[in-house]
């Protein structure tokens, strides 16, 4: 059974990096029919998905555009989890923050607990 | 991007009743859409995916359709564990986006 565990900071301050941790268990980053996902949820923009790694033969990482100039997504097969870190936050960056796998390019059929991040001096 | 929107926003059902969630897209998709429901405090569960496929473990009342732009998600009787909220998500092009979801609530 696949799971995903988060860890990460529930309250950042404006200006500051937001980094969040998913562990996964009974699958491996580095899968190769497997991606790696992050995904937001807030009153005001609903379900956003913000980015994905996964590995085929390499690493991959796409990000919404919105997001590029100050997202990363990164792997850490040394203990089987992937990061995401969050730029410059302002209070707009306030939401619940998922990591999702999506094994068969058609959905997220795993899904971590969720963080509500609060941006906020 | 790809625009989801559904309706209704929200709807009011009985235990029993037949309820129909529509998601439309701002351009097609052919089958490349999932269904998720959400309770409160949880992460989304996916249901349907391939927009007519049933996930493992999900009970055969909840079924989808559609192709293209216009798709419906249908739940043939309604049980008190399915008042939750609902949405689509589109897979056919980055970036991924979600419908804005239809809460099923108790009348």
């Amino acid at each position: 059974q696949v799971q995903l565990q988060q860890s990460g900071p529930g309250l950042v301050k404006p200006s500051q990096t937001l980094s969040l941790t998913c562990a996964i268990s009974g699958d491996s980053v580095s899968s190769n029919r497997a991606t790696w996902n992050w995904i937001r949820q807030s009153p005001s923009r609903g379900l956003e998905w913000l980015g994905r790694t996964y590995y085929r033969s390499k690493w991959y990482h796409d990000y919404a555009v919105s997001l590029k100039s100050r997202i990363s997504i990164t792997p850490d097969t040394s203990k089987n989890q992937f990061s995401l870190q969050l730029k410059d936050v302002t209070p707009d960056d306030t939401a619940v923050y998922f990591c999702a796998r999506d094994s068969s390019g058609w959905n997220f059929d795993y899904w971590g607990q969720g963080t509500l991040v609060t941006v906020s001096s | 991007d790809i625009q989801m929107t559904q309706s209704p926003s929200s709807v009011s059902a009985s235990v029993g009743d037949r309820v129909t969630i529509t998601c439309r897209a701002s351009q097609g998709i052919s089958n490349w859409l999932a269904w998720y429901q959400q309770k409160p405090g949880k992460a989304p569960k996916v249901l349907i995916y391939a927009a007519s496929n049933l996930q493992s473990g999900v009970p055969s009342r909840f079924s989808g359709s559609g192709s293209g732009t216009d798709f419906t998600l249908t739940i043939s009787s309604l049980q008190p564990e399915d008042f939750a909220t609902y949405y689509c998500q589109q897979a056919n092009s980055f970036p991924l986006t979600f419908g804005g979801g239809t809460k099923v609530e108790i009348k």
